[in-house]
């Protein structure tokens, strides 16, 4: 099946210790995207990267951090910097990062902070 | 600011009835505007995009509508079914010279009732 898996799907975090959310693409796009959704607002990008090795901030980078070192491959780490990470984490792709081109969605990751 | 609005906010009908949900938009720029679906605890599906020169756009009992003078979509829900329930967004996505920037709506909840 091709897609894009997040896991876990549930996650647990005590207050001070970093976590990472896994996100993996078998559709050979180049781009890939993370966004954190919170009830009753819109996704909000906190990093996208549109080829292997490199990587931008989006609009909410701060206390979060990624990697690309493989093209299908896109982890992201919450860390204790993040003030309210409580949240529904969704990680996307798209073939390119042309606004043309769909982004397709994983199942998401939902962060809760104890 | 470059922001999406999406009325109702949430909405209820029973099952085999129409409905329509609006979106509007101040983002500038404009290169494209989708409608994702989203069913509750799973990632968003593209429903339909649709370009500047394009009014109307069908995706079985899905229809949408772009007026790009007046900044406004709407998207025609027909005979719908139980599975219908879920959230409707509507994602503007601004021009190359921003970065193809996706701007997302808060959603509109659609229940279903039989």
């Amino acid at each position: 099946d091709g897609g894009i898996t997040q896991s876990p799907k549930y996650l647990f975090r005590k207050e001070g210790q970093n976590v990472t959310l896994s996100c993996e693409q078998n559709l050979n796009h180049d781009a890939m995207y993370w966004y954190r959704q919170d009830p009753g607002q819109g996704l909000r990008l906190i990093y996208y990267s549109q080829i292997v090795n490199d990587f931008q901030k989006g609009d909410i980078a701060e206390g979060y951090s990624v990697s690309r070192e493989k093209k299908e491959s896109f982890p992201l780490t919450v860390t204790s910097a993040q003030k309210n990470p409580t949240a529904f984490y969704l990680c996307a792709s798209s073939r390119t990062s042309g606004s043309l081109n769909e982004q397709f969605f994983g199942p998401g990751t939902r962060l809760t902070v104890l | 600011k470059n922001q999406v609005e999406q009325s109702p906010q949430s909405l209820i009908i029973l099952e085999g009835k129409n409905c329509t949900l609006q979106c509007n938009y101040t983002v500038s720029p404009f290169s494209n505007l989708r409608w994702y679906k989203q069913d509750t605890g799973r990632g968003p599906v593209s429903l339909t995009i649709m370009t500047f020169s394009e009014n109307t756009k069908s995706n079985g009992r899905y229809t949408a509508t772009l007026d790009a003078d007046t900044k406004q979509s709407s998207l025609h829900i027909t005979a719908s079914q139980l599975s219908d329930s879920a959230s409707y967004i509507c994602v503007v996505s601004a021009g190359r010279e921003y970065g193809n920037k996706l701007v997302f709506g808060a959603g509109t909840i659609l229940r279903v009732k039989s």
